[in-house]
């Protein structure tokens, strides 16, 4: 059965980094792109990114850029999320979700609905 | 980007009432050379990763009971849910994948009345 399995909560500093891994299982890695989500605490679904699994090639939404960093191992099909200069405001539990991979249009590829996600990563941002 | 509105905010029904949630979206995510709508519907429960519900607008995903249906198309869109359950208390989401942004709606949190 597909799985997407990831890293225990983190407790980081101001300023500090963080790496998440979601490993997935039950499935050709390849054949899915991998989206990251961010929920800060009571609030709703807020979309990151994703990266092509395929190509490697990663895709930020407005707001995360700079500071993220999308990235695979593909020998164990898992994909990270890495936050640099962490800010009290990135404190939040960060999902990845699996997506069918749809046409590409020369460097552009799309992607559909989220069809299966990881159980969450908290990460914790405080002094 | 997409905006994507639902209304209401939250929603209280009787166990057995039917619950129906609705999702605007700011253009149409209807694709027209395949005559899709690029719409999905997720269900979280406290302390669990969101579960899709529904695909492509009105396609149940697997192991949903048929209870959940969605409908709608172009900007419009509705999910509902025919006779609630105890077990169906959560935020439901909707979210677009027509366009680069894949948002979601802002949640709607249906309670027992």
């Amino acid at each position: 059965q597909v799985q997407l399995v990831q890293s225990g909560s983190e407790l980081k500093k101001p300023g500090a980094s963080v790496k998440v891994s979601c490993k997935a299982s039950g499935y050709t890695f390849s054949s899915y792109a991998m989206n990251w989500v961010r929920q800060a605490p009571g609030q709703g679904l807020e979309w990151m990114g994703w990266i092509n699994t395929i190509t490697g090639n990663p895709t930020y939404a407005q707001g995360f850029t700079g500071r993220f960093v999308f990235s695979l191992d593909t020998s164990v099909s898992t994909a990270y999320l890495q936050i640099s200069s962490l800010k009290a405001e990135d404190t939040a539990v960060y999902y990845c979700a699996r997506a069918p991979l749809g046409y590409c249009s020369g460097d552009e590829c799309y992607q559909y609905y989220f069809d299966y996600w990881g159980q969450g990563t908290l990460v914790t941002v405080s002094s | 980007d997409i905006v994507m509105t639902q209304s209401p905010d939250s929603l209280a029904v009787s166990l057995g009432e039917r619950a129906t949630i609705n999702c605007k979206s700011s253009q149409s995510v209807l694709y027209s050379s395949n005559n899709k709508n690029y719409l999905a519907w997720y269900q979280q429960k406290p302390g669990q990763p969101p579960k899709l519900l529904i695909y492509w607008a009105s396609t149940r995903g697997s192991g949903v009971p048929d209870r959940f249906s969605g409908s709608g198309s172009g900007t419009d869109f509705t999910l509902t849910i025919s006779s609630l359950q105890a077990e169906d208390v959560a935020v439901y989401y909707c979210q677009q994948y027509y366009g680069a942004g894949y948002t979601f709606g802002q949640g709607t949190k249906l309670e027992i009345k």
